[in-house]
């Protein structure tokens, strides 16, 4: 398996407070992305980075904000949850940008917002 | 845009039936396309995916999967199902940007049953 670690695996969080997930990768890839999963959705992506400090937004970005500081790490945040915002979070990585490479996940955070 | 579309959201088989997972594509280029498994409580695998160097493809476990540009699908067939198989599938589209990002269907989930 790809060396992918999502922090934390599960969290239960009220409306409005801050929250952030991290993904950690030990396979030194370049790209970086966030997708949300949800019953009749699949995943839809939120937010990718394609190098340290470079990011841009996905399908579904609004109320999340990202940031990459180091290469192995890749954080996203919801500065104040919403319930729309319960979801289960997956990180993903890729080696290369060319569109016929896969895309390796890590297991997920889930995330309930009360 | 870049777009799948996965028909039937729940698939039973009996054991030792052959499996077939429906997907069908859009895009404007050559299409990237990709299965992937879920299961519970896990990250998505890639079980294969086509980059247009050959029109049938094959994958882990068993599976394999026939790119026909006249239908503009990409099912995923298994000869035989195995109880291990039971899990969530996506087929997903590779998008047009740099980035590599991935456009997901709405999952199937595949249930044998003994």
């Amino acid at each position: 398996d790809a060396g992918i670690t999502q922090s934390p695996r599960h969290k239960v969080t009220e409306t409005g407070t801050p929250v952030t997930l991290r993904c950690h990768q030990t396979e030194n890839h370049r790209y970086m992305y966030w997708y949300r999963q949800d019953p009749g959705h699949g995943l839809r992506l939120i937010h990718y980075s394609y190098g340290v400090k470079d990011t841009d937004k996905g399908e579904v970005s609004d109320g999340y904000s990202v940031s990459r500081s180091k290469t192995e790490d890749f954080l996203l945040t919801l500065e104040s949850a919403t319930s729309s915002q319960t979801s289960v979070y997956f990180c993903a990585i890729s080696d290369s940008g060319s569109s016929n490479q896969p895309q390796h996940f890590g297991d997920g955070t889930r995330l309930s917002i009360l | 845009a870049q777009s799948v579309t996965q028909l039937g959201s729940h698939v039973s088989v009996s054991e030792g039936a052959l499996v077939l997972l429906r997907c069908n594509y859009s895009s404007s280029v050559p299409p990237y396309l990709f299965w992937y498994v879920q299961y519970p409580n896990q990250g998505l695998q890639l079980l294969l995916k086509y980059t247009s160097a050959a029109t049938l493809v094959k994958g882990i476990n068993g599976f394999e999967a026939e790119f026909k540009k006249s239908e503009t699908s990409f099912h995923l067939t298994k000869p035989s199902a195995h109880m291990s198989d039971a899990a969530e599938y996506f087929c997903a589209v590779s998008g047009e940007t740099g980035a590599n990002n991935l456009f997901f269907g709405t999952g199937t989930r595949l249930t044998v049953i003994p």
